[in-house]
């Protein structure tokens, strides 16, 4: 079976620009979660998403935002760049049962 | 908000030596897993404990959560170089993990 994929896999934006990531769950798993991961404050949760609706959600601002199709694949859209939103973000998926979640190799954001 | 605090951040052995590393909260969560983190990759998911005083074994790997599902310890045995990488924890409840920042384990050969 073959495991969760996101692409693309490095990005580099400047200050401003919006980016658009894209996740693609285990067949089968209708639960998919966004994290953001960076060195002073680790796995930071973004939101999740099961069968299109946004179950929880993290304390990001509004320029953070995600959305899942009916096939489960997931989008996450970022909107003006900073500085700070340079991170690796991990998608990962779920069948849901105890929230065991399975993580895509991420994708590396750089903002200049 | 729930927080999640591991310890040691930071822990460097040789090879063969024995080690254990904490994950204490002031939450309960519904369940406790630990993850293993390679440079470059995404977590992968090393167990899944749920209920309180749960211990599990993994080959050299030995995970306990506590009794009131509050805080949980990773013991590993006769460590090998290739356990090397981060060890992160996560507290599940209402469809989101919080993750604890991790301890980076270097073994030495």
């Amino acid at each position: 079976k073959a495991g969760v994929t996101q692409t693309p896999r490095y990005l580099i934006k400047t200050r401003g620009q919006q980016v658009t990531l894209s996740c693609s769950p285990i067949s089968g798993h209708r639960s998919v979660s966004w994290y953001q991961q960076t060195p002073g404050q680790g796995l930071q949760f973004l939101f999740e998403y099961f069968s299109e609706t946004q179950r929880n959600k993290g304390n990001f601002p509004g320029r953070f935002s995600g959305r899942q199709f009916s096939n489960s694949r997931s989008e996450m859209n970022v909107s003006t760049l900073e500085l700070g939103d340079s991170a690796l973000y991990l998608c990962a998926s779920s069948l849901g049962s105890h929230n065991e979640q399975f993580f895509g190799p991420g994708t590396r954001l750089t903002v200049l | 908000t729930q927080l999640l605090e591991q310890s040691p951040q930071f822990l460097s052995i040789q090879e063969g030596e024995n080690l254990t590393v904490y994950c204490n909260s002031s939450s309960v969560f519904s369940s406790l897993q630990w993850y293993r983190q390679e440079p470059g990759e995404g977590p992968v998911l090393l167990v899944t404990v749920v209920t309180g005083g749960e211990v599990k074994k993994l080959k050299r790997l030995t995970f306990q959560f506590g009794d009131a599902r509050k805080d949980s310890s990773l013991h590993i045995t006769a460590a090998q170089t290739g356990d090397t990488g981060l060890y992160l924890c996560a507290g599940g409840s209402n469809y989101k993990l919080t993750f604890g920042k991790g301890t980076l384990l270097t073994v030495n050969p």
